[in-house]
């Protein structure tokens, strides 16, 4: 879907290595959201965001940071990535009736190494 | 802090052939949603069905229904006439009412369609 893209779609990365990911949305949506999938997880929060350098913890955001400057892009960055990082993250805006349907984007598979 | 629970890690079912999804949750709120969320192989998170809390009436979608009960705090996905399309992870996923509120998502579970 055009509304949201994550980019890479795929990394390989050195232990200890920073890592930034980023999500681009084009519909000007307050709140943007990092989550991780891992097997057994389900998706959990890393970061949210309500709007431009406003940003707050998940409740798995230890060895991530993100940033906000424009309201379209919210950056996660491993600041020393390590091989339990290793997962799918996908990133999510609000949309829908009363903005309460996450729609996600299409995830970025980051694996450490 | 709220919890969901999705007690079946796997399930399967014949095509054609009826097959519900269990999810619990715990809140202390009395104003919130949940959803269903399908997540074929290709990774994309769908969504399936929402329900909000202040609604005594289930949402259907097709062939997609939910059982909601809010007392029991109880919201299984219930797939008719299932097809091998239907073959997915899903997620039970709560969210309290308010602007910035995060979605919590249980573990998933993994639908099997045989043919």
């Amino acid at each position: 879907d055009a509304g949201i893209t994550q980019s890479p779609r795929h990394k390989v990365t050195e232990t200890g290595t920073p890592v930034t990911l980023r999500c681009h949305q084009t519909e000007n949506h307050r709140y943007m959201y990092w989550y991780r999938q891992d097997p057994g997880h389900g998706l959990r929060l890393i970061h949210y965001s309500y709007g431009v350098k406003d940003t707050d913890k998940g409740e798995v955001s230890d060895g991530y940071s993100v940033s906000r400057s424009k309201t379209e892009d919210f950056l996660l960055t491993l600041e020393s990535a390590t091989s339990s990082q290793t997962s799918v993250y996908f990133c999510a805006i609000y949309r829908g009736t009363g903005n309460t349907e996450a729609f996600f984007g299409q995830g970025t598979r980051l694996t450490v190494v | 802090a709220q919890t969901v629970t999705q007690s079946q890690p796997e399930m399967s079912v014949q095509e054609a052939e009826t097959v519900t999804l269990s999810c619990t949750y715990d809140t202390s709120e009395s104003d919130y949603y949940l959803f269903w969320y399908k997540q074929p192989p290709s990774r994309q998170m769908i969504l399936v069905i929402r329900q909000e809390a202040y609604k005594q009436q289930n949402a259907t979608e097709n062939r997609f229904s939910v059982n909601f009960q809010k007392a029991a705090k109880s919201f299984s996905l219930k797939i008719s006439d299932s097809q091998l399309g239907d073959a997915a992870m899903y997620f039970c996923a709560y969210r309290r009412q308010g602007g910035s509120e995060k979605l919590v998502f249980g573990k998933g579970t993994k639908l099997t369609v045989n043919p």
